[in-house]
């Protein structure tokens, strides 16, 4: 089975503190992707990685930045924490197929993060 | 990547077959349809995938006409452990960015 985990489920941090979330995944994925999830607002797209050093910047990358140097880690780093980053945070990932090939993300468990 | 349009919100009694329907007007040849289900707490997971006609899986079936215009869920006799958000999404597999949208909340009444 392929596993996503997720370094906390619970974090609580100070605003201005630097923050960072780490994401491991176990299945040789290529694609690695960091969502938030509000309520009402549904997920996300923050930033997402398709090979290592690369990154490609998601619907909200403002005030969040990530690193990939190794394939199988993907962490999300937030420079100086705002209150409006309290979040629930989801990294997620997937195998690069060809075109019109079907693929699946597969997801971590989440961590709520508040920023207080 | 196809843009979605799904209902925010539907009801059911247990026991009753769901149907979801989404409309991916703007799909591209290349893009399947993918169903993820969310429950609270936890990250979104894979249920179902197609591309055209009909797939059916243990958890679900799916509905695609030949148009490919919109997409159908199936969910049949609910019981409460099916209330989630339902998402529906198009990608064309290689490398890509997955983007979901607000999905339609599911809630199964006794």
């Amino acid at each position: 089975d392929v596993k996503v985990t997720q370094s906390s489920r619970y974090l609580v941090k100070r605003t201005g503190e630097k923050v960072f979330l780490e994401c491991v995944q176990d299945m040789d994925h290529e694609n690695m992707f960091w969502y938030r999830q509000d309520p009402g607002l549904g997920l996300r797209l923050i930033y997402f990685s398709y090979d290592v050093k690369m990154k490609e910047k998601g619907d909200i990358p403002e005030g969040y930045s990530v690193s990939r140097e190794k394939k199988e880690r993907f962490s999300l780093i937030l420079e100086s924490a705002s209150t409006n980053q309290t979040s629930m945070y989801l990294c997620a990932s997937s195998l690069t197929q060809g075109q019109g090939v079907k693929t699946e993300a597969f997801f971590g468990q989440g961590t709520r993060l508040t920023v207080v | 990547l196809a843009k979605t349009t799904q209902p925010i919100s539907m009801d059911s009694y247990e026991g009753q077959e769901v149907n979801i329907t989404c409309s991916h007007n703007n799909i591209a040849t290349n893009d399947y349809i993918t169903w993820y289900q969310q429950f609270p707490s936890q990250g979104p997971r894979f249920i179902i995938q197609g591309y055209k006609t009909k797939v059916t899986n243990e958890v679900a079936s799916l509905f695609i006409p030949a148009d490919r215009k919109s997409s159908t869920l199936s969910l049949p006799r609910v019981s409460l452990s099916d209330t989630a958000v339902y998402y529906c999404l198009g990608n064309s597999g290689g490398y890509q960015k997955v983007t979901f949208g607000i999905g339609t909340k599911l809630q199964v009444i006794p």
